[in-house]
């Protein structure tokens, strides 16, 4: 089973909202990443959790928030997103943090 | 210079053409290499792992020339069903992969 799944698939929220998207898979995989994907653009990378410790942050703005409460889940908490933050927003994991990685289908999120 | 290059297309192809596409990337410490395919609104789906000595997976075959940082991506006999963005990725450390712009391709009757 090569699922990665992801929770809500869309997400519209104000900018003075808190929300979280969930991301969890059940391979037994030790890396997993958080990436936001613009349109028409390719995946950039945000986080990168190596065995649930954070390992990779791309100098992400702090009103992001990532979270990894097991080996199986990922969290993103997002509070007083900017409209130019909306995107599809893709978690991804892989047995360890230099081999393939497998993506979810992504929450696509509007900040009004 | 951007760390993976890729030429965007669009290619438009008839079915049953062959096509290749081609990436180059700039980091020489780059260990992993990959394409990957995603279609419209979907999630990037892994295509194929790249090595050096290369490597094939039906209709498509993948190839590496870490002399010339050079990664290529053929599709023979292309179905309607190939039509999608190719994206070249590579991993520049501990799991940090970069994307290449992406190739769109659309494949026609």
């Amino acid at each position: 089973d090569t699922e990665v799944t992801q929770t809500p698939k869309h997400l519209v929220m104000g900018m003075t909202n808190k929300k979280s998207l969930k991301c969890e898979q059940h391979m037994g995989h030790r890396a997993m990443y958080w990436y936001k994907q613009k349109a028409k653009k390719p995946p950039e990378l945000m986080f990168v959790y190596s065995y649930e410790k954070l390992s990779i942050n791309e100098s992400v703005p702090s009103r992001f928030s990532p979270e990894c409460p097991n080996s199986s889940l990922l969290n993103l908490h997002l509070h007083a997103l900017q409209p130019e933050d909306s995107a599809l927003y893709l978690c991804a994991s892989s047995w360890d943090s230099r081999d393939e990685q497998f993506f979810g289908p992504g929450t696509r999120l509007t900040v009004l | 210079r951007k760390e993976v290059e890729q030429d965007p297309g669009p290619f438009n192809v008839p079915e049953g053409a062959t096509v290749a596409f081609n990436c180059t990337y700039s980091n020489s410490a780059s260990q992993s290499f990959f394409w990957y395919r995603q279609d419209c609104r979907k999630e990037p789906k892994l295509l194929m792992s790249v090595y050096s000595s290369g490597n094939e997976d039906g209709r498509f075959t993948a190839q590496l020339n870490r002399a010339s940082q050079y990664i290529s991506l053929l599709i023979r006999d292309s179905k309607l069903s190939d039509s999608a963005t190719y994206l070249c990725v590579v991993e520049i450390q501990g799991g940090k992969l970069i994307f290449g712009q992406g190739t769109e391709l659309s494949v026609k009757p």
